[in-house]
């Protein structure tokens, strides 16, 4: 139980256009979605914390309007890339909350996001 | 900032025990252990998580000091698929207090 998908896995796009990035609770209701980056050889950041259906909480420093996090159900969290640069090219990974008192998190297999 | 101090690297023979170490002096009485492993090029993994009294599952045993200030995360036989980041991270538990702030980790390289 309590997996994570994320889809798609890899994208490559062009600098300057929209890349949504889709992360699913398969089969059990995540009150709570975590976005994270992770560059090369780095370890994972914390971009935002989203709720179902209000609005997410951006870690300091992550534009807001330049990664819309969407969480309309208590499955499904997307984060939309805006204008994607090749500085924007990086892993990103959610992870899903159990809605229980533990609230351990489960992670997704992660997004290779390739900006040319 | 991560709360804990991990060495950036260890080795170990395939078969044998890797123990994990992991210092978090500044730990608070209601904030448990945990420990995540990354295998590269995916999302981490929990491994097990530990208040204060050593605890086993079936991949790993989390050895916990009297003081809480250091723990240890061993892997009793390891094998070539345990090489991977290891991230010890420590944080309250319960609702409310779900936020994961990992560190640099541990990457564990387990060799033939």
């Amino acid at each position: 139980g309590a997996v994570v998908s994320q889809h798609p896995s890899r994208v490559i796009c062009k600098s300057g256009t929209s890349v949504k990035i889709e992360c699913r609770s398969l089969d059990f209701q995540a009150t709570t979605m975590f976005w994270y980056r992770q560059f090369p050889k780095q370890s994972l950041m914390l971009m935002a914390t989203s709720n179902e259906g209000s609005k997410a909480t951006y870690e300091q420093g992550v534009e807001k309007d330049k990664f819309l996090i969407n969480h309309a159900s208590l499955t499904l969290s997307t984060l939309t890339v805006t204008s994607a640069h090749p500085e924007d090219s990086s892993f990103y990974i959610c992870s899903a909350s159990l809605t229980s008192s533990d609230n351990e998190q489960f992670f997704g297999p992660g997004t290779r996001l390739t900006v040319l | 900032d991560a709360k804990t101090t991990q060495p950036p690297s260890m080795d170990c023979a395939e078969g044998r025990a890797a123990n994990l170490p992991c210092n978090h002096s500044t730990i608070s009485g209601n904030e448990y252990v945990y420990w995540y492993r990354q295998i590269h090029s995916q999302g981490p993994q929990y491994i097990i998580h530990g208040l204060k009294n050593n605890e086993t599952n079936e991949m790993a045993s989390l050895i916990i000091t009297e003081d809480r200030k250091s723990s240890t995360l061993i892997l009793p036989h390891a094998t070539l698929r345990d090489t991977a980041v290891y991230y010890c991270i420590v944080r309250p538990r319960g609702t409310g207090f779900q936020k994961l702030v990992f560190g640099t980790g541990t990457r564990l390289l387990v060799s033939p």
